[in-house]
C-alpha cells in the first residue's frame, strides 16, 4: 500500500473551473509539501503545511491532520496551470529532517 | 543564487558503462538529496546527505554511490549502467529549519540502452 496517495491521477478542467486535488496519507509526518512539476520537468514547492490552511494568489491548500488529508485547490484556473501537482509528506529520521515520501502526481490539464 | 545546478541534462550510456551526475547547492544547506522519477511512480530517494561527510542509503539505492565531496555537492554516480536505471534523476537540497522547504535540480534524463 502506497503511503501518499492522490485522487485523481489525471484531471481535465476547462478554465475558469475551480479545481480539487486530494493526497491522504498513512504515516505521522513533520510537514506536507505541495510540489508542481512543469511540463518541462522542473520541480517547484507550493507550499509546506502542518496545520490549518495556506494561500498564495489563486492556490489553496489545506491540512486535516486528524484525518491524514490535505487537499490542494485552484480557483479561476487557467491554462498555464496544466502540469503535474505532487503532495508529498516529510518525515524525520537519519539526522534529517526533510527527507520526503511522495505521490504518484496529479497530471492536470486545463483547457482554453 | 542559482539555487540547485545539476549536470548534465541529457546522458545516454551503454550497458556496463559507468559515469557520474554532478550537483551542487549555493544556498548552504546540510541536507541534500538524490532521486529518481519513473513514469507511473512518484519520486523514489536514492541517497541522501545529512550534513557535509555523511551519507545514507535511501529506498533504492542499489547500482548507485554517492560522495558528498563539500557542503556544496552532492554527486551520484553509476558503476556499471543497467537499463532498468534509466530514469530521470532530480538532485534536492532543503533549508535546515522547519518546514525544510525543499529546493530541486533541474533534473538529469539518463537512457541506457
Amino acid at each position: 500500500k502506497n503511503e501518499v496517495e492522490q485522487s485523481p491521477q489525471n484531471l481535465t478542467a476547462q478554465e475558469g473551473e475551480f479545481i480539487t486535488i486530494n493526497c491522504s496519507y498513512s504515516v505521522g509526518i513533520s510537514a506536507l509539501h505541495w510540489l508542481q512539476q512543469h511540463p518541462g520537468g522542473g520541480i517547484v514547492s507550493l507550499f509546506m503545511l502542518s496545520s490549518g490552511k495556506k494561500k498564495h494568489g489563486r492556490l489553496i491548500a489545506t491540512i486535516n491532520i486528524q484525518e491524514k488529508h490535505s487537499s490542494l485547490h485552484i480557483t479561476a484556473s487557467h491554462p498555464r496551470d496544466s502540469a503535474v501537482y505532487i503532495c508529498a509528506v516529510g518525515l524525520y529520521y537519519g539526522g534529517s529532517q526533510g527527507n520526503l515520501i511522495f505521490g504518484k502526481g496529479t497530471k492536470l490539464s486545463v483547457k482554453p | 543564487n542559482a539555487g540547485v545546478t545539476q549536470t548534465p541534462k541529457f546522458q545516454v550510456l551503454k550497458t556496463g558503462q559507468s559515469m557520474t551526475l554532478q550537483c551542487a547547492q549555493d544556498m548552504n544547506h546540510n541536507s541534500m538529496y538524490w532521486y529518481r522519477q519513473d513514469p507511473g511512480m512518484g519520486l523514489r530517494l536514492i541517497y541522501y546527505s545529512a550534513s557535509e561527510g555523511t551519507t545514507d542509503k535511501g529506498e533504492v539505492p542499489n547500482g548507485y554511490n554517492v560522495s558528498r565531496l563539500n557542503k556544496r555537492e552532492f554527486s551520484l554516480r553509476l558503476e556499471s549502467a543497467a537499463p532498468s536505471q534509466t530514469s530521470v534523476y532530480f538532485c534536492a537540497s532543503n533549508t535546515d529549519r522547519a518546514p525544510y522547504e525543499q529546493y530541486f535540480g533541474p533534473g538529469t534524463r539518463l537512457t541506457v540502452t
